[in-house]
């Protein structure tokens, strides 16, 4: 089964960072294209980071460029997203996202998604 | 960057009712457009992508049209499973963009 599921999220405080992660399974991790989306409260989607097939190229939103970072581990068919120097309006459901290259980048899979707080 | 913008905000329609949400690009994105159906407390799914090609196992009262910068999704028959909020996404350019949704409700 194709799957993609999320940890690490919870509260933090202002300016105070937090690693997440998103482990793929069920399907061959390596030429696949692997994305971080957001859904602030009462807001829509928002893109946030993106990451080639082969960890050579990252794309990040403006909202969080130079905050962010994503990485990914082939070995462990696991993509990563850094947040560092949180804000409130970071606050959402982070969802990790399969994109296929040779496709187009729409998001055929998504994981269930896990809870950014940021809070004093 | 490019802007996708949807209408209506929200549709309130009957069950069996034809439902048309429309989606505008700010330039010319092609046929690169996908929708997404989004639950409450769930994670989106893709419904359409390339405009009109209907992911696998969606059911075949959902469809997509439009190319360029003006975009339709409809739905039918209006079913109370349908209820939900629909989102556009153009992956013609980076970055890619999400309309702000539309939230379909049974009245």
């Amino acid at each position: 089964q194709v799957q993609l599921v999320e940890s690490g999220g919870g509260v933090v405080q202002p300016g105070k960072s937090l690693k997440l992660s998103c482990a793929a399974s069920g399907f061959t991790f390596s030429p696949y294209a692997l994305h971080w989306v957001r859904h602030a409260p009462g807001k829509g989607l928002e893109w946030v980071a993106f990451i080639s097939f082969d960890g050579s190229n990252e794309y990040y939103a403006d909202s969080v460029k130079g905050r962010f970072t994503i990485s990914r581990d082939q070995s462990k068919s696991t993509i990563y997203l850094q947040m560092n120097s949180l804000r409130v309006e970071d606050t959402a459901v982070y969802y990790c996202a399969r994109t296929n290259p040779a496709a187009g980048y729409y998001f055929d899979v998504w994981g269930q998604g896990t809870l950014v707080t940021v809070s004093s | 960057d490019i802007q996708m913008t949807q209408s209506p905000s929200t549709l309130s329609a009957s069950v069996g009712d034809r439902v048309t949400i429309t989606c505008r690009a700010s330039q010319n994105i092609n046929s690169w457009l996908a929708w997404y159906q989004q639950k409450p407390g769930r994670a989106p799914k893709l419904l359409i992508y390339k405009a009109s090609t209907l992911d696998s196992g969606v059911p075949s009262t959902f469809s997509g049209s439009g190319s360029g910068t003006e975009f339709t999704l409809t739905i039918s028959s209006l079913q109370p499973d349908d209820i939900a909020t629909y989102y556009c996404q153009q992956y013609n350019n980076f970055p890619w963009a999400f309309g702000q949704g539309t939230t379909v409700e049974i009245k």
